[in-house]
């Protein structure tokens, strides 16, 4: 069965601070991998995706991941946040044959201005 | 922006009481999921349907809830009766074509408090 991991449950930073949220995925095959932003108050935002290519992907407001597939890990960074990247991020994965996203337990992530 | 609405937004419901939750997800989009989101934790999918079809129903506890999406469009999701284990914010999200191509687009959520 396909799971997530995000052992980063509260992370603090301070702003221009460089962010790394980590990304554990469990399966041997093909992946698709999603990560997904909650601004407080807000509904679930697509962040960023990787189907296929490039590892290396860009997402909206600066953000990228990186899939490394030796490592099962689809971590996210950004160079330097915002107090406005203040929200909670989550991990998700869907595996072939399976038709529905499974999400890790989130990472909330504080930036002080 | 082509929205996903949930309603209502808040629902507060005594023990054993019966609750429904309603979904209207993006025009055209054909696969419709309700996950659950117990605080502290990420969504938990309960079901998900393709049109009017459920196509995997298998974490939805089935004695107490269900759910539906009858003309293949909106869909209810129905509790009865609510424990106090229910409190949650059930997100309903719907996608064109499934995840695998664009992801999904989550509407608002209810959150649902048992008491």
């Amino acid at each position: 069965a396909q799971s997530v991991s995000q052992h980063n449950h509260h992370v603090i930073l301070s702003e221009a601070a460089s962010l790394e949220l980590g990304c554990n995925y469990s399966y041997g095959g093909t992946v698709n991998l999603f990560w997904y932003v909650q601004y407080p108050g807000q509904h679930l935002q697509l962040l960023l995706k990787y189907f296929s290519g490039d590892p290396l992907v860009k997402g909206i407001k600066g953000f990228e991941a990186e899939f490394i597939k030796s490592k099962f890990s689809f971590n996210l960074r950004k160079p330097s946040v915002q107090w406005s990247d203040t929200a909670e991020y989550f991990c998700a994965v869907i595996t072939t044959g399976r038709r529905a996203l499974t999400f890790g337990s989130g990472t909330r992530l504080q930036v002080q201005p | 922006e082509a929205e996903v609405a949930q309603s209502p937004r808040y629902k507060i419901t005594e023990k054993s009481q019966a609750v429904a939750f309603w979904c209207d997800p993006i025009s055209g989009h054909a696969t419709l999921y309700w996950y659950r989101q117990i605080l502290g934790q990420g969504p938990e999918l309960l079901v998900q349907f393709q049109d009017e079809s459920v196509v995997d129903d298998s974490q939805l506890p089935k004695d107490r809830f269900s759910a539906e999406r009858l003309k293949g469009v909106d869909s209810t999701l129905k509790i009865q009766p609510a424990e106090l284990g229910d409190s949650a914010m059930y997100l309903c999200a719907s996608s064109f074509s499934g995840p695998g191509v664009d992801g999904y687009t989550f509407g608002s959520g209810t959150r649902l408090t048992v008491v």
